[in-house]
């Protein structure tokens, strides 16, 4: 059972490059989100998907799109990368926005660079 | 607008003491309270999860208390060992998770 995995684990660009930031769980759960976490401190939620069709924003969504493909994959898009986005992204997934039991589970990270 | 704060930020223990980390939230109106560990440069492990409507929830030698009154919760680390050493992260749920800046634990042996 891999709960849940981001793709890549590493990246480099430069200012103003775009790239796309995968994740996919295969626990079926409903929820699905994207945080930032910058030396230091904790995360910060950038986007979330509370359920299959649905996207919001979080506390940090500037600079930033998310696709939410099906029930299994979120992905997060980064138009033109600036070094403020310098960060170790997460993406975690839960069985319910709404509900009080349910914990979220997280990816191994992806260690983004803006050069 | 939540916010979350995790007293001390860093703490050094010898090994075998029992020792209490603290998260404290400014709005009571959460789902739950989620206890993380967060080893150098690798993802979060959950460690225990809280209910709204509960008291605390034990595992092995950890134990988690929430007083949603007061906006506090702790992390309750007994017997300490060296591979406690880690980042512990709280957070709070109210449908969106807001996130502590974590205490970073050495346990000396």
């Amino acid at each position: 059972n891999a709960g849940v995995t981001q793709t890549p684990k590493f990246q480099v660009l430069k200012t103003g490059q775009s790239m796309t930031l995968q994740c996919a769980q295969d626990m079926n759960h409903n929820s699905m989100y994207w945080y930032r976490q910058d030396p230091g401190m904790g995360l910060r939620l950038i986007y979330y998907s509370a359920s299959e069709g649905t996207t919001d924003k979080g506390e940090v969504p500037n600079g930033y799109n998310v696709s939410r493909l099906n029930k299994r994959e979120f992905s997060l898009r980064l138009e033109s990368a600036a070094p403020s986005q310098t960060s170790v992204y997460f993406c975690a997934s839960s069985e319910s926005f709404f509900a009080v039991g349910y914990e979220q589970y997280f990816g191994p990270g992806t260690r983004l660079t803006v050069t | 607008k939540q916010e979350v704060t995790q007293i001390p930020a860093a703490l050094s223990v010898p090994e075998g003491e029992n020792l209490v980390l603290n998260c404290s939230f400014t709005d009571s109106a959460i789902y739950n309270l989620q206890w993380f560990r967060q080893d150098p440069g690798k993802g979060l492990t959950s460690l225990l999860l809280i209910q709204s409507s509960q008291r605390e929830q034990t595992s092995g030698r950890l134990n988690a208390s929430l007083d949603k009154s007061s906006g506090r919760s702790t992390l309750y680390i007994a017997a300490s060992q060296p591979g406690d050493s880690a980042t512990y992260l709280c957070a709070v749920n109210a449908g969106k998770s807001t996130f502590g800046d974590g205490t970073t634990l050495t346990v000396k042996p």
